[in-house]
C-alpha cells in the first residue's frame, strides 16, 4: 500500500504569503504528527492528531500556524503571513494506534521563505 | 540542554568498519527509536524499543534505561550507509511526540 504522501514536494513563498501544505497518511492510522526541521537540526514537534481531535498543539511557534484534520484522515498544516524563519522541512508522520508505535515518515515539503 | 543528545554530530568511516553512535536523554520514556534520514529529507524508522537490544541484519540497537542511554550499531559498514541517524525518544506522561536528538551523519567511504 501507498506511504504517507506529502504535497507540495517543495514550496517557495514570499514573505507575507499564505501556505497550505498537505499530509495524506497511511490508511486506517489513527494518529498523524507534524514536526518542522530547520535546516541542519532534528525534527522537532508542532501538532498531533488522533482521528479529527488536535490534542496537542504546543508545538506551533505562534498563532499564524493552524493545523486541522476534519474528517480524521488527510490534515493539512496552514502558515498565515509567512516570514523567513518559517522556511524549514514540514514532516508529517503517521501511527497505526494510539499507542507507543513506530510511525511513518511522509517524504516532507520544503518551504523557503523569500 | 537539549532533552536527546548524541554523539558525534559527524563520523566517517572506511567500508567495513564497526560503527557506534550514541544517544543519551535526561527525561523519563516510554520508548526510544532510531531513524535513518536520507539526502532529500525521507525518514525511514529503524528501531523501536523500550528496553534491552533488537538486531536486523547489520544493525543494533541497545538501550539502557537506568543510564538513560542508547547505542546504535552498524557492522561491515557500507557506502550504502551513509545517512543522517536521529535519535528519537516519547516521553513519559506526555502525548505520543518523539523528541528528536540533532542527529548524527555517517559518511562510509569505499
Amino acid at each position: 500500500g501507498a506511504g504517507v504522501s506529502q504535497s507540495p514536494r517543495y514550496k517557495v513563498a514570499k514573505r507575507g504569503q499564505d501556505v497550505a501544505l498537505r499530509c495524506d497518511p497511511i490508511s486506517g492510522h489513527v494518529s498523524l504528527f507534524w514536526y518542522q526541521q530547520a535546516l541542519g537540526q532534528g525534527p522537532e514537534f508542532l501538532t498531533y492528531f488522533q482521528n479529527e481531535a488536535q490534542l496537542d498543539k504546543s508545538g506551533l511557534p505562534s498563532d499564524r500556524f493552524f493545523a486541522e484534520r476534519p474528517e480524521g484522515s488527510v490534515s493539512t498544516l496552514k502558515i498565515q503571513r509567512t516570514q523567513q524563519e518559517d522556511s524549514a522541512v514540514y514532516l508529517c508522520a503517521s501511527s497505526f494506534r494510539r499507542s507507543y508505535n513506530e510511525q511513518f515518515f511522509g517524504p516532507g515539503t520544503r518551504l523557503t521563505v523569500l | 540542554k537539549n532533552e536527546v543528545e548524541q554523539s558525534p554530530q559527524n563520523l566517517t568511516a572506511q567500508e567495513g568498519e564497526f560503527i557506534t553512535i550514541n544517544c543519551s536523554y535526561s527525561v523519563g520514556i516510554s520508548a526510544l527509536h532510531w531513524l535513518q534520514q536520507h539526502p532529500g529529507g525521507g525518514i525511514v524508522s529503524l528501531f523501536m524499543l523500550s528496553s534491552g537490544k533488537k538486531k536486523h541484519g547489520r544493525l543494533i540497537a541497545t538501550i539502557n534505561i537506568q543510564e538513560k542511554h542508547s547505542s546504535l550499531h552498524i557492522t561491515a559498514s557500507h557506502p550504502r550507509d551513509s545517512a543522517v541517524y536521529i535519535c528519537a525518544v516519547i516521553t513519559q506522561g506526555g502525548s505520543e511526540k518523539l523528541v528528536f536528538g540533532k542527529g548524527t551523519k555517517l559518511t562510509v567511504n569505499p
